[in-house]
């Protein structure tokens, strides 16, 4: 079934200093891909997504793009601040029980920037 | 205040009683859900309703029972829990046939004591 693999946290990382985490996926059809957000106490916040291959989804100073040859989509942000500190779920659509998607969710990176 | 509410944010109980959790949205979505978030796990699916059918119960025990009694809200009865039940179960609503993801409450943090 399709799936999706990001790389094991913790991440921790200096302000100001450039952040990736990695996200691969295997998926049957072409699914969209995205990115959460979960900050300390709360639910996850949809951060960014991209629908097809070569598109970039970008919010907040966060980017990632949609690399259907790698079957990847990276989070990457230029310049980190301790705001950031939260765990970044990557996750992708799945089309299930008669046309209603479901989303399928990597385990999560957990994210720390120290000031 | 994603536009998805949960109450109560934090729940405290006994192996023996029964509380609710309840879950509420007016963004107009018409399918809901129920994940259960445990520390060093990954999100687990409970519950999907669609249209306000339960479309999926993902081998989730009996002393949990979900309730959809309109597309704006969802419960979910607790009864009778273990320990390993303690976690945050976050609910998420969305529009069924459109692939824009979900939104997420701010979970309730159950403890089972």
């Amino acid at each position: 079934g399709d799936s999706v693999t990001q790389m094991e946290g913790p991440v921790t990382l200096s302000e100001e200093a450039f952040l990736t985490i990695n996200c691969t996926y295997t998926a049957t059809g072409y699914p969209s891909l995205f990115w959460y957000v979960q900050y300390p106490g709360e639910g996850l916040q949809l951060l960014l997504k991209a629908t097809k291959a070569d598109d970039k989804g970008s919010n907040k100073g966060f980017e990632a793009t949609y690399r259907k040859e790698t079957t990847s989509f990276h989070l990457e942000k230029g310049s980190v601040q301790v705001s950031d500190s939260a765990v970044y779920f990557c996750a992708l659509s799945d089309l299930r029980w008669a046309g209603t998607y479901k989303y399928i969710f990597g385990t999560g990176t957990r994210l720390k920037v120290l000031a | 205040e994603t536009g998805v509410t949960q109450t109560p944010r934090h729940l405290v109980m006994g192996m023996t009683n029964k509380k609710s959790l309840k879950c509420e949205q007016h963004l107009g979505h018409n399918a809901m859900y129920w994940y259960k978030q445990s520390a060093k796990k990954p999100l687990e699916l409970m519950f999907v309703y669609s249209l306000e059918e339960r479309v999926e119960n993902n081998s989730v025990p009996s002393r949990f029972s979900p309730e959809c009694p309109n597309s704006s809200h969802l419960f979910l009865h607790l009864h009778t829990l273990q320990p390993e039940d303690s976690a945050l179960y976050l609910c998420a609503s969305s529009l069924r046939s459109r692939e824009d993801g979900y939104t997420f409450g701010s979970g309730t943090r159950l403890t089972v004591v």
